[in-house]
Order: structure tokens, then sequence, then C-alpha cells
């Protein structure tokens, strides 16, 4: 069965940009989420998403969105792009929002400049 | 509410020696609670998890981790460590359908 895939793999943007990052869940997981990975600050949580409606999210300010789609797929959105932002945007999946266990995409490396 | 914290932001062993990576958590549920590697640019595996059953667990590659209620600790071991766990470690803990994760600790493996 094929992992988490998360597309593209490196990006850079300028500041003031927008980017969308894709993920796409195990086949048959239901639950998304999303986590910021920074030197500083490490692993964060950004949001969650289940049947296509955001469940759960972190402490982060309105320029970060989501969405699901109905094949369980899932873009995080991130607008007028700060220096800040640049960082490892990781997606895991799990089977239900009840399953503890989460599987890792392999990220997506954001650099603003 | 809950929070990890993971004593040592650097570890270094010699390859054969005894592996053992501190975790503590704060939870107010009975927690789940799991260890997950991460290797340079890639994203996090699973190494192992307690959900409530047994209090040894037992991961991938070697790695088993005793939750101990009474010290709220997930210390994570490996009894011979070899060069190919040189990678960061991260302890985590669960809330419903979101994990919280500690400041990950590197592993460093010298031969």
């Amino acid at each position: 069965k094929a992992g988490v895939t998360q597309t593209p793999r490196y990006l850079i943007k300028t500041r003031g940009q927008q980017v969308t990052l894709s993920c796409s869940p195990i086949s048959g997981h239901r639950s998304v989420s999303w986590y910021q990975q920074t030197p500083g600050q490490g692993l964060q949580f950004l949001f969650e998403y289940f049947s296509e409606t955001q469940r759960n999210k972190g402490n982060f300010p309105g320029r970060f969105s989501g969405r699901q789609f109905s094949n369980s797929r899932s873009e995080m959105n991130v607008s007028t792009l700060e220096l800040g932002d640049s960082a490892l945007y990781l997606c895991a999946s799990s089977l239900e929002r009840s399953s503890y266990e989460q599987y890792f995409g392999p990220g997506t490396r954001l650099t603003v400049t | 509410a809950q929070s990890v914290t993971q004593l040592g932001s650097h570890v270094s062993v010699s390859e054969g020696a005894l592996v053992l990576l501190r975790c503590n958590y704060s939870s107010s549920v009975p927690p789940y609670l799991f260890w997950y590697v991460q290797y340079p640019n890639q994203g996090l595996q699973l190494l192992l998890k307690y959900t409530s059953a047994a209090t040894l667990v037992k991961g991938i590659n070697g790695f088993e981790a005793e939750f101990k209620k009474s010290e709220t600790s997930f210390h994570l071991t490996k009894p011979s460590a070899h060069m190919s766990d040189a990678a960061e470690y991260f302890c985590a803990v669960s809330g419903y359908s979101t994990l919280t994760f500690g400041k990950g600790t590197m592993l460093l493996v010298s031969p």
C-alpha cells in the first residue's frame, strides 16, 4: 500500500506570495493532519481534516488555511508569506479520527526569501 | 492539555552501546504515547506506540519503551546501537486526533 505522498517536495517563494501544498493520504485513511516543523519551534500542529471538514486547528494565524476533498486528499494554503513561514510542512493521515496512529509523508520544504 | 519533555537535545553513544532516550509527559487524561524517528530530509516514521495495553512496548529496529505512570515517563531504549540508528527521535502524546511532540533528541552514533 502506498504511503502518504506530498507535493511538491521543495518550494521557494518570495515574501508576500501565497503557496498551496498538497497531500494524498494512505488509501482508505479519512483523517489528514498538517504540522509545521522548524528548528526553533519544533513540530507544531496546524489543523486536522476529516470528512471534508476542519475538526481541529492549532494556534496559527488565519493566513494558514486548508481543505479536504471527497477523496480525502488535502491541500493547505499559506497567503501573504513571511520569512518565518520557512519550514518543513508535514502531512499525516490516519484511518479514522479516533485512530491515534498517524502516518507521515516526507514533507514539503518551503523556503521564503 | 498535554505536553512532552525530552531530556537532552543531543545524545552520543558508541556503536554497540545502550541507547537511552528520555521522555516525560503530562496529560490530563490517560495518554497514548508514541516514539517517532526522523532521518535527514524525510518525514517521521513510527517506531512504537503505547495505547494502554502492555506497559513494555516493542517497536521496530530493536527499540522498546516502558510506560511508567508513577514517573510519567516513556523512555526509549535499544540494547545495542547501530550506525544506522543515527537520527532525530521524537516523543509524542496524543490528544483526540492531534499529536503534541517533544523538541526531539538527536542521536549520534560513533564507530
